[in-house]
């Protein structure tokens, strides 16, 4: 099983909608997780960090579950502009684990 | 801030030759990081640095593969001799690792074609 799993999707979203992704991972001794998000060609950049508290940031929310060991994605009222791919980060003992990333179309 | 600084940012070589990437991490950040990313694999830690020594290299897929960071503006990966297989984006990323401090900032890439 891989240490980080994501859906690669590809999500098809009409603009305007509500989509949720999630990511899971193995090792329940992971520390610090994190979303990142790559457009086609680019770089990833760092989207936001996930706390336990889970956390908010405009149109995208992002959750922690350490129960049940995933983290999840939410993005409101989507724009086209959100289209990308979306990686889940895990961090355990300064160990970097990204997922595969799970794309998103968003359709006008 | 420049950012993260890549060169090149193509590179197309036959296999069998030697080819050097180049890293220039952010200024002030003491942590660097060599990513591989492919379709098949996606985005893979190679190595990484932690004030300019080698912490985990567990990821380099093996001799043919090296880096350094002989000072703290400067780091380079090199693969000698190239396969076809190494085809893939080298990212370089750096980060300054402190006390809530771990947002990693990556570089452009590199685009390798081995032929």
């Amino acid at each position: 099983r891989k240490e980080v799993e994501q859906d690669p999707g590809p999500f098809n979203v009409p603009e305007g909608a509500t989509v949720a992704f999630n990511c899971t991972y193995s090792n329940s001794a992971s520390q610090s997780f994190f979303w990142y998000r790559q457009d086609c060609r680019k770089e990833p950049k760092l989207l936001m960090s996930v706390y336990s508290s889970g956390n908010e940031d405009g149109r995208f929310t992002a959750q922690l579950n350490r129960a049940s060991q995933y983290i999840s994605l939410l993005i409101r009222d989507s724009k086209l502009s959100d289209s990308a791919t979306y990686l889940c980060v895990v961090n355990r003992d300064d160990k970097i684990i990204f997922g595969k990333g799970t794309r998103l179309h968003i359709l006008p | 801030d420049a950012g993260v600084i890549q060169s090149p940012r193509h590179e197309v070589t036959e296999m069998g030759q030697e080819v050097t990437l180049r890293c220039k991490p952010i200024s002030g950040h003491n942590s660097l990081f060599w990513y591989r990313q492919t379709m098949m694999r996606g985005l893979e830690l190679l190595i990484y640095f932690n004030n300019n020594v080698p912490i985990d290299d567990s990821g380099m897929p093996e001799d043919r593969f090296s880096a350094k960071m002989p000072n703290a503006s400067f780091s380079t990966l090199k693969i000698q001799p190239s396969e076809p297989r190494d085809s893939a984006v080298y990212f370089c990323a750096s980060r300054m690792t402190s006390l809530n401090q771990e947002t990693q900032y990556f570089g452009p890439g590199t685009r390798l074609l081995v032929l």
